[in-house]
């Protein structure tokens, strides 16, 4: 099956510091969302990519998919502390299951 | 439009019950989709109805089931409970079920199993 990794687990970085987390596939992807869970909360959709070597911009977030669409990332310029909580991306649906990653745990430093 | 509610959003119950957890998706969204959350496994995919159809299985025992009724809400049941069952239950709709359908998240259910 269709198989996603996304690293790192967990990152703590201090506020104003940059951020990123990756998610890697072993299959080509036709799309790929990404949610953010806040501690407590529940997976809020933040974006999709669907062509390659997509770059979309929200804020101080950018997130890009890969030319070959068996990666993506997500990065964060300058951290403030409610950017805290899991990120994690959802590659395109394998027999119309939405996948998630393991997710990226962010916690930042005041 | 309102999101999608869950009901109830804890619930306490022993091990051998069995619980049913209610999901009212969006209105004029037909696919509903659950999933269970635990620290150690993630997210992990249970079943997705769409017009009252099973349309997706994740790889769960029989003691997990759910129906959706013609107004698109949905139901999850889970009988003789087990500890490892302590989970926040997610159920989430989209409006179809097109691979680049956006899905919005409910609350959760906590539920813990004693």
């Amino acid at each position: 099956g269709q198989q996603v990794m996304q690293i790192p687990q967990y990152q703590h970085v201090q506020e104003g510091e940059d951020f990123t987390t990756y998610c890697n596939s072993s299959t080509t992807l036709s799309n790929i969302q990404w949610y953010k869970q806040r501690p407590g909360g529940h997976p809020v959709f933040l974006i999709q990519l669907v062509k390659s070597g997509e770059v979309k911009k929200q804020k101080r977030l950018t997130f890009q998919f890969g030319e070959a669409k068996k990666n993506s990332s997500l990065h964060i310029t300058a951290t403030q502390t409610t950017d805290v909580g899991t990120y994690f991306c959802a590659p395109d649906r394998y027999g119309n299951k939405l996948v998630f990653g393991a997710g990226t745990i962010l916690r930042v430093k005041s | 439009k309102a999101g999608v509610t869950q009901t109830p959003r804890y619930l306490i119950k022993t091990r051998g019950q069995q619980v049913t957890l209610s999901c009212s998706p969006i209105s004029g969204h037909r696919s509903v989709s659950w999933y269970q959350q635990t620290p150690g496994q993630g997210l992990q995919f249970l079943f997705e109805y769409f017009s009252e159809t099973q349309r997706n299985k994740g790889n769960f025992p029989g003691r997990f089931s759910g129906r959706q009724f013609s107004n698109s809400r949905s139901e999850m049941n889970v009988s003789t409970l087990e500890l490892g069952d302590s989970a926040l239950y997610l159920c989430a709709s989209r409006e179809g079920r097109a691979n680049t359908d956006t899905q919005y998240f409910g609350p959760g259910t906590r539920l813990t199993v004693l």
